[in-house]
C-alpha cells in the first residue's frame, strides 16, 4: 500500500453514461499524475497537477475527459459519454520534489458495455 | 526522454538471482534509470533509480555500465511475489516541465517454484 488511494475500485457502465473517479493522494505530495492503461499496454500518461494547476494535458485527453484537483488535495477525473474504447485501468499516482519517483495508486478498472 | 529496449520476457528460479537487462545507448548525460514493476492488476511499484553510480535498496540492485548505455536490475533472491511485468524508464529530474512516465512494454517476468 502506497498511500495513495483510488475509488471506485471497479466500474461498470453503459456507453453513453458519465462517470467520475476519485484520487486521495499521499497528504504531503504536492505533484499528481492520472494515468490510463489498456490490457497488454504500459500505462500512458494523461495529466499532470501541481497542487491545483493542471500543468499538461496527453493529447489521448480528450474533451470528453476533465480532471481536476480544487485545493491541492484529491483528485477526480471525469469521463462524459463514455464509449467502449474508454474501457481501461484509470492510475493515479503522486509524487514531491525534482524527483521522479511516482507512487501509484492501485487504479479504477472501468468497463463500458 | 531516451528510448529503451527490455525482452519482453524472462524466467527465473524462485530463490535465485534475477537479472533483468536494459537497453538505452541513447540516454543524455542527465537522464536517470528508474525501475518500476506492476505487478498484475495492481498500479506500478517504484523500485529503484540511478544517474552514474551503481544503487541498492530494500528492494533491488541497479548496475548501470560506465558508459551508460545500458543497466541492469538485480533482484538478488527472486520470490514468487516478484512475478511482474518491470519497466525500464530513463529521464531527466526536473522541477519544471514534461513531468510524464513513458513506459514502454517492460519485461515479463516470472519466477518458477
Amino acid at each position: 500500500d502506497t498511500g495513495v488511494s483510488q475509488n471506485p475500485r471497479h466500474k461498470i457502465t453503459k456507453r453513453g453514461q458519465n462517470v467520475t473517479f476519485r484520487c486521495d493522494p499521499i497528504s504531503e505530495h504536492n505533484r499528481l499524475y492520472w494515468y490510463r492503461q489498456t490490457l497488454g499496454q504500459g500505462p500512458e500518461f494523461l495529466t499532470y497537477f501541481q497542487n491545483e494547476a493542471q500543468l499538461e494535458k496527453s493529447r489521448l485527453l480528450s474533451d470528453r475527459f476533465s480532471a481536476e484537483r480544487p485545493k491541492g488535495s484529491f483528485s477526480t477525473l471525469e469521463i462524459q459519454r463514455t464509449e467502449q474504447g474508454d474501457s481501461a485501468m484509470y492510475l493515479c499516482a503522486t509524487g514531491q520534489g525534482a524527483s521522479d519517483t511516482q507512487y501509484f495508486g492501485p487504479g479504477t478498472r472501468l468497463t463500458v458495455l | 526522454d531516451a528510448k529503451t529496449t527490455q525482452p519482453p520476457s524472462m524466467d527465473c528460479a524462485e530463490g535465485r538471482a534475477a537479472n533483468l537487462p536494459c537497453n538505452h545507448s541513447t540516454i543524455s548525460g542527465n537522464e536517470y534509470v528508474y525501475w518500476y514493476r506492476q505487478i498484475h492488476s495492481q498500479g506500478p511499484q517504484y523500485i529503484i533509480h540511478g544517474l552514474k553510480n551503481n544503487e541498492t535498496n530494500e528492494m533491488a540492485s541497479l548496475i548501470i555500465t560506465e558508459d551508460r548505455k545500458s543497466s541492469t536490475l538485480i533482484l538478488p533472491h527472486a520470490t514468487l511475489r516478484d512475478t511482474a511485468v518491470y519497466y525500464c524508464i530513463v529521464r531527466v529530474e526536473r522541477d519544471t516541465g514534461r513531468r510524464a512516465l513513458t513506459f514502454g512494454s517492460g519485461t515479463r517476468l516470472q519466477v518458477q517454484p
